[in-house]
């Protein structure tokens, strides 16, 4: 069973403030690395699908940054804004048609 | 564009009760995929659907049937509902090779059987 860890499990910033969490991955058999954004009461919407080792991808203030030899990515976002309030899912793709999801990192931004 | 349509949004079904959840995309995608979630849990796959005409099991498929009933439709069905299947139900869509694209979900259908 693939495991797909994600830390921290809830994080509460102010606005202003820059973060960024973690997904770990195995780093066997891998494909792809995808990040969604998943506001309450919404369905999870795509940021980002990473494939290579050493990508870097960027929206907005958020970007993400992805080693697949030591199985993690990171996600970061700039001067955090309480719209990003959210849990920030990563997926691990292993190429056979399946996404195996972590549990997510829920941000709160205060203003 | 509507993207990923799943009817209904709620259902309460008494334990026993037979139910189908439906979905529907209109980007012409090949594959899509019924998840579960549950809290403190990732979201879960249960079948998924790779191109029209096949059907796969997922993670977790025991209690539940599916049908890709096109390209557009696949359906979940749940013939007889257990307090276990409470949670709330996602379908997704996908070109054959998501790496470039990601998932598309539908809003969810939040399932209580009681």
């Amino acid at each position: 069973i693939l495991n797909v860890e994600q830390s921290p499990q809830s994080l509460h910033v102010q606005e202003g403030d820059s973060t960024n969490f973690t997904c770990s991955f195995p780093s066997s058999n891998f494909y792809a690395l995808h990040w969604y954004r998943w506001e309450t009461a919404k369905s999870p919407e795509a940021l980002f699908v990473m494939t290579l080792n050493g990508d870097e991808k960027k929206k907005g203030r958020i970007s993400a940054t992805l080693n697949t030899k030591e199985g993690y990515s990171y996600l970061y976002i700039k001067g955090s804004q309480p719209e990003d309030s959210a849990t920030y899912l990563c997926a691990f793709h292993t190429g056979f048609q399946k996404l195996v999801f972590g549990t997510g990192t829920r941000l709160l931004v205060s203003p | 564009n509507a993207g990923v349509t799943q009817t209904p949004k709620f259902q309460v079904l008494k334990t026993g009760q037979s139910m189908t959840l439906q979905c529907a995309q209109d980007m012409n995608h090949n594959s899509m995929y019924w998840y579960r979630q549950d809290p403190g849990m990732g979201l879960r796959l249960i079948y998924y659907s790779a191109s029209e005409g096949t059907t796969d099991k997922g993670e977790v498929p025991n209690g539940y049937n599916v049908s890709r009933l096109n390209k557009r439709e696949f359906s979940l069905r749940l013939e007889s509902a257990a307090p276990s299947q409470t949670s709330v139900y996602f379908c997704a869509s996908s070109e054959l090779a998501p790496a470039n694209y990601g998932y598309t979900f539908g809003s969810g259908t939040r399932l209580t059987v009681v």
